[in-house]
């Protein structure tokens, strides 16, 4: 149980477009979903937390502008880079929480490998 | 704030020889422990967690970790490395009061050599 699916699973744009990142739960509701990136060789660097019908909350230095998070359904949340540079090529991973966890247990979805042209 | 440091950001180890990846945390109410290990382009999994209870905790792959609370430390271990273990992992902490934010180590890349 407890499967996050992302998609696409990596994508490749030209600089000035804009790109969407599936975040799913597959077996579960997810309250709240998060989203980071990872630069090469480093740790996780949380972007935004994301509840299900609200806005999400976004770290401080991150732009909300440029990366905005829908999340729609308790099973979905979707993160599109707009305007894409080179700057932001990166690997995002979304994770989610399972309603009832009471440790704060984060399921990972698999990535989403974005390279910016 | 809460923080989580691995030291050493590389390890490396020989085929059959025990694996130590070290974890502190600071922390001022318990907290809950998490290890992941990443491989290549992919997402995290979760290796073991540590919540409540039994502070010796065994998770999946022959890894263990130990809570310390008096040393605030969460060292995972294995007593023989495998040349599978190769990889990224990534220790977490979350505080019940947080929001279920984490905290995660820098990571430690593990090297098994053969």
């Amino acid at each position: 149980g407890a499967v996050v699916s992302q998609h696409p699973s990596w994508v490749i744009c030209k600089s000035g477009t804009s790109v969407k990142i599936e975040c799913r739960s597959l077996d579960f509701q997810a309250t709240t979903m998060f989203w980071y990136r990872q630069f090469p060789k480093q740790s996780l660097m949380l972007m935004a937390t994301s509840n299900e019908g609200s806005k999400a909350t976004y770290e401080q230095g991150v732009e909300k502008d440029k990366f905005l998070i829908n999340h729609a359904s308790l099973t979905l949340s979707t993160l599109t880079v707009t305007s894409a540079h080179p700057e932001d090529s990166s690997f995002y991973i979304c994770s989610a929480i399972f309603g009832g966890s009471s440790y704060n247990e984060q399921f990972f979805g698999p990535g989403t490998r974005l390279t910016v042209l | 704030a809460q923080s989580v440091t691995q030291l050493g950001s590389h390890v490396s180890v020989s085929e059959g020889a025990l694996v130590l990846l070290r974890c502190n945390y600071s922390s001022s109410v318990p907290p809950y422990l998490f290890w992941y290990v990443q491989y290549p382009n992919q997402g995290l999994q979760l290796l073991l967690k540590y919540t409540t209870g039994a502070t010796l905790v065994k998770g999946i792959n022959g890894f263990e970790a130990e809570f310390k609370k008096s040393e605030t430390s969460f060292h995972l271990t294995k007593p023989s490395a495998h040349m599978s273990d190769a990889a990224e992992y990534f220790c977490a902490v979350s505080e019940a009061n947080t929001g279920n934010q984490f905290y995660f180590g820098t990571g430690t890349s593990l090297t098994v050599i053969p």
